[in-house]
């Protein structure tokens, strides 16, 4: 069974950072492409991030420069980590999966919730 | 950057059909994708690459993208069905969801 867990959130004041991560199990992340995806408090769905491969990574411009995505094939885990976290980042961040048969997410973590503030 | 645009909002009666649509420049050029979250849950993938459904996703589900829009069916609508639901598509290497349609079954 695909499985999704996101750990590492919590409260953090603004100007802080945290890291989050993804720890899959029944697949392997290093076969799929991978994302990040948040939902700020009673708001809709916001693409943050995917990881290609080592060398290919994208960002939303709203965090561009402040969140770096990475992964560790040897945990099979997937990373997001936040710099200069502003309270406007404040949300429940979820990890997916894409799916190698096309373009699409087929798989969610639980959400890991984030709260910046004093 | 690329948009994607959903009304807020849409309501339906039991056992009616609910439209949800999805409209973006071109759209129909580039596969959509949906997926319904109810509260305090996840997102589900219901359609993915315009009209294809995941195993395990009810066949009242449907999809089409056509022109600037994209569009998801749910036929016989089910209480079970109310939920918030997102388009979402591609832009370039780059992800982009609508801002999302809150169906009502009443």
């Amino acid at each position: 069974e695909v499985q999704l867990v996101e750990t590492g959130g919590g409260l953090v004041q603004p100007g802080g950072s945290l890291t989050l991560s993804c720890a899959a199990s029944g697949f392997t992340v290093s076969d799929h492409y991978m994302t990040w995806v948040r939902q700020a408090p009673g708001k809709g769905l916001e693409w943050v991030s995917i990881f290609y491969s080592a060398d290919i990574t994208y960002n939303a411009d709203s965090v561009k420069g402040r969140f770096t995505i990475s992964r560790d094939n040897s945990k099979n885990t997937l990373y997001l980590q936040m710099n200069s976290l502003r309270p406007e980042d404040t949300a429940t961040y979820y990890c997916a999966r894409v799916a190698r048969s096309g373009w699409y997410f087929d798989s969610w973590g639980q959400g890991n919730l984030v709260t910046v503030s004093s | 950057s690329y948009e994607l645009t959903q009304a807020p909002s849409v309501s339906v009666s039991p056992g009616q059909a609910a439209s949800i649509t999805c409209s973006g420049e071109k759209l129909g050029e580039r596969f959509a994708s949906w997926y319904q979250q109810k509260p305090g849950q996840s997102p589900v993938l219901v359609i993915y690459q315009d009209t294809k459904r995941p195993s395990g996703i009810a066949e009242r589900f449907s999809g089409s993208n056509s022109g600037n829009t994209a569009t998801l069916t749910i036929s016989g609508t089910q209480a079970m069905d109310e939920a918030d639901y997102y388009c979402q598509a591609w832009d370039s290497s780059t992800a982009v969801f609508g801002g999302g349609t809150k169906l009502t079954v009443l």
